[in-house]
């Protein structure tokens, strides 16, 4: 079983559309959980990071929930621009550190059409 | 956010030969630097970690002998891929943060090809 699983994609919606991107990992002792976005052939960048209580930033809203070990995404109010490649990340132990490395999951494919 | 440059973004290198691939911290020092990999329609995947001064710290299944990491100051590490063969095509890609605890940014990535 993948680390970090997500939607296989691609999603292909219409400008303006909602969106939901699922994510689950399979480590109980992850700690910090992220949504990251990937360019095609660029560096992923974080898109924000996710809170127990959930969080919200603009147009998109993430999700945590510990028990099921499942993460979410929504994108609200889709936008030409949001067209990428986004990622569930999860570490374990402190972020970034050497006990506490990142751990990608594959991504999901986003492509709005106008 | 930090910028984080590496050079070259793209290399091809003939089978048997070595490519170095350098990453800098531009505008901040990195006491840590962290190496990726992602082979096409795959995951970025944590190839090594290293501390500045340090010798670094190889996942399982990374080649240390292969993969060569120096990261002898705080604002550059590299990567030597020697003996490079065609099944090491990929995009490499690494990251900077300040401290080991800290945010990673990443660098724009390379992109090798071994012919």
């Amino acid at each position: 079983r993948k680390e970090v699983e997500q939607d296989p994609g691609p999603f292909n919606v219409p400008e303006g559309a909602t969106v939901a991107f699922n994510c689950t990992y399979s480590n109980s002792a992850s700690q910090s959980f992220f949504w990251y976005r990937q360019d095609c052939r660029k560096e992923p960048k974080l898109l924000m990071s996710v809170y127990s209580s959930g969080n919200e930033d603009g147009r998109f809203t993430a999700q945590l929930n510990r028990a099921s070990q499942y993460i979410s995404l929504l994108i609200r109010d889709s936008k030409l621009s949001d067209s990428a490649t986004y990622l569930c990340v999860v570490t374990v132990g402190d972020y970034g550190g050497s006990q506490g490395n990142l751990i990608f999951g594959k991504g999901t494919k986003l492509s709005v059409k106008p | 956010g930090a910028v984080v440059s590496q050079h070259p973004s793209w290399v091809i290198c003939k089978s048997g030969t070595s490519v170095k691939i350098e990453c800098r911290s531009l505008d901040f020092q990195a006491t840590t630097m962290f190496w990726y990999r992602q082979f096409p329609k795959q995951s970025l995947m944590l190839m090594a970690t290293s501390n500045e001064g340090s010798k670094a710290t190889y996942e399982q299944g990374v080649e240390k002998d292969k993969f060569l990491i120096n990261h002898a100051s705080l604002t550059l590490s590299t990567l030597t891929v020697t003996s490079a063969h065609p099944e090491d095509s990929s995009f490499y890609i690494c990251s900077a943060s300040l401290t080991s605890f800290s945010e990673q940014f990443f660098g724009p990535g390379t992109r090798l090809t071994v012919l």
